[in-house]
């Protein structure tokens, strides 16, 4: 099951800036962090943006999160062809009281 | 620098049980520093959480898996298992372990580290 809500496509010219929507419920995003995951073709994702804006070392600028209430967006600037992956949001849910992630967003770079 | 590596069998027969290990390097689970979790990923769709252990020996399930799954440690070994009753084809899927480092109390902060990850196949 996917508790979060994604698009499940996304594109963009080279250059351009496309941002990827994530929408939850109070007791996920309007309650915890919001989590990026980027996953290259046949590898494993790996975390692109944690606590909902912070960037992990080595990841470029490029990327950017944010947050309001109970939805939040991924912001790809300057989008490069090596971008084309799928980029996962994730959550803490309380209800629930495990993880849940968004469905998926394939970018696709044009 | 934490690294996971999954390991198992890549077959499973339908109605027996899922067994992965996920050996860590670099961490220890004596340092309360991380919870340890399964991830699973059906061909072409997306993440599903399956469960975690945390430090003090607890655990959280999916809901949907709770009454099958179970999450194990074995600190002298380093390593944590997973393990998944009365599997079906619907089981079939890449799994990876991770680790979410503790961020205050009982809050994590993500997955920080992924494993490879390994396929498991749910046939006879």
């Amino acid at each position: 099951q996917s508790g979060l809500t994604q698009p499940p496509s996304a594109s963009g010219t080279p250059g351009q800036r496309v941002t990827i929507s994530c929408s939850g419920s109070r007791s996920n995003i309007g309650s915890n962090f919001v989590y990026w995951y980027q996953q290259l073709p046949g590898t494993a994702p790996n975390l692109l943006i944690y606590r909902n804006d912070q960037r992990p070392s080595g990841v470029p600028d490029r990327f950017s999160g944010s947050w309001s209430g109970t939805s939040a967006s991924l912001a790809i600037s300057g989008l490069r062809s090596e971008d084309e992956a799928d980029y996962y949001c994730g959550a803490w849910d309380d209800s629930l009281s495990g993880w849940v992630f968004g469905g998926g967003t394939k970018m696709t770079v044009l | 620098q934490v690294q996971l590596q999954e390991s198992g069998p890549g077959l499973v027969k339908p109605s027996q049980t899922l067994s992965l290990t996920c050996t860590v390097s670099g961490a220890s689970f004596n340092s309360g520093s991380y919870y340890w979790s399964w991830i699973r990923q059906p061909a072409g769709k997306g993440l599903e959480w399956i469960g975690r252990i945390y430090p003090s020996g607890g655990t959280n399930y999916n809901p949907s898996l709770k009454s099958r799954v179970s999450v194990s440690v074995d600190t002298s070994k380093n390593h944590f298992s997973l393990k998944l009753s009365s599997v079906t084809a619907a089981d079939t899927a890449v799994y990876y372990c991770a680790s979410e480092p503790v961020l205050t109390g009982h809050q994590t902060d993500g997955f920080h580290i992924w494993g490879q990850g390994t396929m498991v196949t749910v046939s006879s």
